[in-house]
């Protein structure tokens, strides 16, 4: 069964750049699409966007104009970088197999946006 | 955006119940509608996809149904592992959204 694991700083900045990576394994990331979501303390679910495999993309429109994902094959990871932070993207940054149903999760990762 | 609003926002139920959940979309999405399951601290689970069709391994106390704008996910006889928060979510365009999430708790 795929497995999804994601890394990357516990704290930034504001005004800065959140940037995580998530990795596959037991499965290849080839011919899926992969997505982010992420879940505010105590809240519920925001989808944020995602990537083909080949490099395709698609972002909420809400987040748009701060987010760029990426994708490595050779490496099975897929990134997420969200910049000019604010204290609002504080969450819990799950990524996870689908661009629409989400079959597999990482166990996530909280994220503190916080001078 | 399509809206998905969930009914009630929690819930106190016994072990053996039957609840229903109830979500409903802003507008026409078909049968394109997810559920998952979220216990504390952990990742959500993907129980339901295409509105009714269990994920693997989902046990067959759970049970979705609906189209349009209107699903119910139902868990016939609630077992102690069920009490978590439970979400929908649209897959018919972009941006996918979620529910507010339901809140099952044990009475």
């Amino acid at each position: 069964q795929v497995q999804l694991q994601e890394s990357g700083p516990g704290l930034v900045k504001p005004s800065e750049t959140l940037s995580l990576t998530c990795t596959v394994s037991a499965g290849s990331i080839n011919y899926w699409y992969w997505s982010w979501i992420r879940q505010p303390p105590g809240k519920g679910l925001e989808w944020i966007g995602y990537i083909y495999y080949t490099g395709n993309t698609n972002y909420s429109p809400s987040l748009k104009s701060r987010v760029t994902m990426s994708v490595d094959t050779s490496k099975n990871q897929f990134s997420l970088n969200l910049t000019s932070v604010t204290t609002a993207d504080t969450a819990v940054y799950y990524c996870a197999r689908g661009g629409g149903n989400f079959d597999s999760w990482g166990q996530g990762t909280l994220v503190t946006v916080s001078s | 955006d399509i809206q998905m609003t969930q009914s009630p926002s929690s819930l106190s139920a016994s072990i053996g119940d039957r609840v229903t959940i109830t979500c409903r979309a802003s507008q026409n999405i078909s049968r394109n509608l997810n559920w998952y399951q979220q216990k504390p601290g952990k990742a959500p689970k993907h129980l339901i996809h295409g509105a009714s069709t269990l994920q693997s391994g989902v046990p067959s106390r759970f049970s979705g149904s609906g189209s349009g704008t209107d699903f119910t996910l139902t868990i016939s006889s609630l077992q102690p592992e069920d009490f978590a928060t439970y979400y929908c979510q649209h897959n018919h365009s972009s941006p996918r959204t979620f529910g507010q999430g339901t809140n099952l708790e044990i009475k």
